[in-house]
């Protein structure tokens, strides 16, 4: 079985500051990481993602998440937010030779200006 | 840029009626899928769709619930007799490949049963 827990359900932050959205999975077999976005009123797009490599990976508009396998955690972090991130976050799952997501609960980012 | 079509963005039905979601996947992609959210819930899978016929099925996609590809570009979700707690917003998938890492999802469409 496999779950992903994002804890925090709503993060303010004031713009141009740090910001980092928790996520930690658990599965039994090794997994591929995601991070989606749904802006307001809009489906929801792929930030980036973790498959094989580099442990830490980054998106085009300056966030960026580390796979930790020791602590099973896939954060997801900017040094400095502006008033377009915000959005919903949702952390994701594929276990490896699966074909379908797992989704945690996601995390709703309000940056305030 | 392509993107993943639905249609309508929200639906209101009385319980025990029948509800047909309309996606309309990427054109290029062979692998098609629906997710839902119910409020405050997680997005929970439920069916993917592979040379017209279905791959894989979670637990919640029980005998109500149907898809179907009927004319090559759309991907239809259909459910027999909405209950209460079909309420949820409904995300439709699609990708080029398999293990969808790929994938890129439509902007919902929120059922509301009554």
């Amino acid at each position: 079985a496999q779950s992903v827990t994002q804890l925090d359900s709503q993060v303010p932050v004031f713009e141009e500051a740090p910001v980092e959205l928790r996520c930690n999975y658990s599965s039994s077999v090794s997994v591929y990481l995601f991070w989606y976005v749904q802006y307001p009123n809009q489906g929801l797009q792929l930030l980036l993602k973790y498959l094989s490599g580099s442990t830490l990976v980054k998106s085009i508009n300056g966030f960026e998440a580390e796979f930790n396998k020791s602590q099973t955690s896939f954060h997801l972090r900017k040094p400095s937010v502006h008033i377009s991130d915000t959005a919903e976050y949702f952390c994701a799952v594929i276990q490896t030779g699966a074909n379908n997501l797992f989704f945690g609960t996601g995390t709703r980012l309000t940056v305030i200006p | 840029e392509p993107e993943v079509t639905q249609t309508p963005s929200h639906q209101v039905t009385q319980m025990g009626q029948e509800v047909i979601l309309r996606c309309v996947p990427i054109s290029n992609h062979l692998y098609f899928y629906w997710y839902r959210q119910i409020l405050g819930q997680k997005v929970e899978f439920l069916v993917s769709f592979y040379n017209n016929e279905i791959s894989e099925k979670s637990e919640i996609f029980d005998d109500q619930f149907s898809v179907e590809r009927p004319d090559g570009s759309n991907f239809t979700l259909k459910i027999r007799s909405t209950k209460l707690e079909d309420s949820a917003m409904y995300f439709c998938a699609s990708s080029e490949r398999f293990l969808n890492t790929e994938a890129f999802f439509g902007q919902g469409t929120r059922l509301t049963v009554v």
